[in-house]
């Protein structure tokens, strides 16, 4: 089945520790998203790729880096810069500009 | 730029009752729309879009959305809400050609009571 897979369902992490969110996408899509979901806030960008070996930052890049060393994959990482970390993260992906995205199921990260 | 407001964060239905969740929406060119459906601690999925043909829209599960231009306005109906359609809606706008996706409103919270 086509689709987006994200791991793990839930992460904690200490504080001062980088921790690396995997997603992985088959629908062949160019173009793959990580949002950063708090209660009330709605979804804000956090990283986004075009194309392998290149992305820009969102809105809210701060404290986060990623890579896309392959078409599939877009790894978020939460560096210990980020100093409110806890919330839950969605990935995407879509095949063309402007259109809908399709979603993950995310990651719940929480720090300890 | 673009921008979503979503008006109520909480709407409260009865089982039966028509749904109506408010979405209005600024976009500095002609916008594509978007209305996502969440049920706890999962992803988003996508209920029904906007992209320049109908005005009104159909969606999944009997929900639909009209394209008023003039209000700049995407408000989400259902005629008959179901318990199974409690969850929190998302509206979302993007501008046709961007690469950099999709701006979300704050989201509305349903509950269908009995």
């Amino acid at each position: 089945d086509g689709g987006i897979t994200q791991s793990p369902k839930y992460l904690f992490r200490k504080e001062g520790q980088n921790v690396t969110l995997s997603c992985e996408q088959n629908l062949n899509h160019d173009a793959m998203y990580w949002y950063r979901q708090d209660p009330g806030q709605g979804l804000r960008l956090i990283y986004y790729s075009q194309i392998v070996n290149d992305f820009q930052k969102g809105d809210i890049a701060e404290g986060y880096s990623v890579s896309r060393e392959k078409k599939e994959s877009f790894p978020l990482t939460v560096t210990s810069a980020q100093k409110n970390p806890t919330a839950f993260y969605l990935c995407a992906s879509n095949p063309n500009r402007g259109t809908e995205a399709f979603f993950g199921q995310g990651t719940r990260l929480t720090v300890v | 730029a673009q921008s979503v407001t979503q008006l109520g964060s909480h709407v409260s239905v009865s089982e039966g009752a028509l749904v109506l969740l408010r979405c209005n929406y600024s976009s500095s060119v002609p916008p594509y729309l978007f209305w996502y459906v969440q049920y706890p601690n999962q992803g988003l999925q996508l209920l029904l879009k906007y992209t320049s043909a109908a005005t009104l829209v159909k969606g999944i599960n009997g929900f639909e959305a009209e394209f008023k231009k003039s209000e700049t306005s995407f408000h989400l109906t259902k005629p008959s809400a179901h318990m199974s359609d409690a969850a929190e809606y998302f509206c979302a706008v993007s501008q046709r050609g961007s690469a950099r996706q999709l701006t979300f409103g704050s989201g509305t919270q349903l509950t269908v009571l009995p």
